[in-house]
């Protein structure tokens, strides 16, 4: 168990609607990072939050957004969904952005749009 | 795009070493070596980091070249359950930013067989 919590673990959803998905990092970790991985694309890196604000942003979508609360947990808000948008979506954290910090992963959401 | 040149597999007699080579040529001085592993879609699992110097823990043991420009993780000897796409990964040093962020390649999938 990394500690980072995912919720849900599986959630299907109708082509056009909009899901939410919620990470709860782990205890002390201001960092928040989002990852997808789909059959075809392996895992690829979303977006990173730091204690509250935006700090990196990688392939997400325009369609796409995320934000990190106070209590620091974060949620990936997905919108007007794609067939192509079903994939598992992984929240990891870390103490800081620094890379001499371990990046712990959830085990992650699925995501399937029918 | 990945900075690290992984075999796509390798299969491990169980009891035996496991020794995952993986090619980092144009690393730099400020870069970690880090290694994850992902068993069959659950979130990836990390099991050790480097910069110069080997490392050891519970999990596995890191040998870097004193180039930099490869590393073998060893994971001394295999069980079924350590069947899994272990990910070589370089993240840059600097505080921030998305060089921070760990880039997934393809891995190297790991068959560990009785």
């Amino acid at each position: 168990d990394s500690g980072v919590t995912q919720t849900p673990k599986h959630l299907i959803t109708a082509t056009g609607q909009r899901v939410t998905l919620r990470c709860s990092p782990r205890s002390g970790d201001l960092s928040v990072y989002w990852y997808q991985q789909s059959l075809d694309q392996g895992l690829q890196f979303l977006i990173q939050y730091y204690n509250g604000e935006e700090r990196a942003k990688g392939n997400i979508l325009e369609r796409f957004s995320a934000q990190q609360f106070p209590d620091l947990h974060s949620e990936l808000n997905l919108s007007s969904l794609e067939l192509g948008d079903s994939a598992l979506y992984f929240c990891a954290s870390s103490v800081e952005p620094h890379s001499g910090n371990t990046i712990y992963f959830g085990e992650g959401s699925w995501l399937t749009v029918v | 795009d990945a900075k690290t040149t992984q075999p796509p597999s390798m299969d491990c007699a169980e009891g035996r070493a496991a020794n995952l080579p993986c090619n980092h040529s144009t690393i730099s001085g400020n870069e970690y070596v880090y290694w994850y592993r992902q068993i069959h879609s659950q979130g990836p699992q990390y099991i050790i980091h480097g910069l110069k110097n080997n490392e050891t823990n519970e999990m596995a043991s890191l040998i870097i070249t004193e180039d930099r420009k490869s590393s073998t993780l060893i994971l001394p000897h295999a069980t079924l359950r350590d069947t899994a796409v272990y990910y070589c990964i370089v993240r840059a040093r600097n505080y921030g930013g998305s060089q921070g962020n760990l880039i997934f390649g393809k891995g190297t999938k790991l068959s560990v067989k009785p």
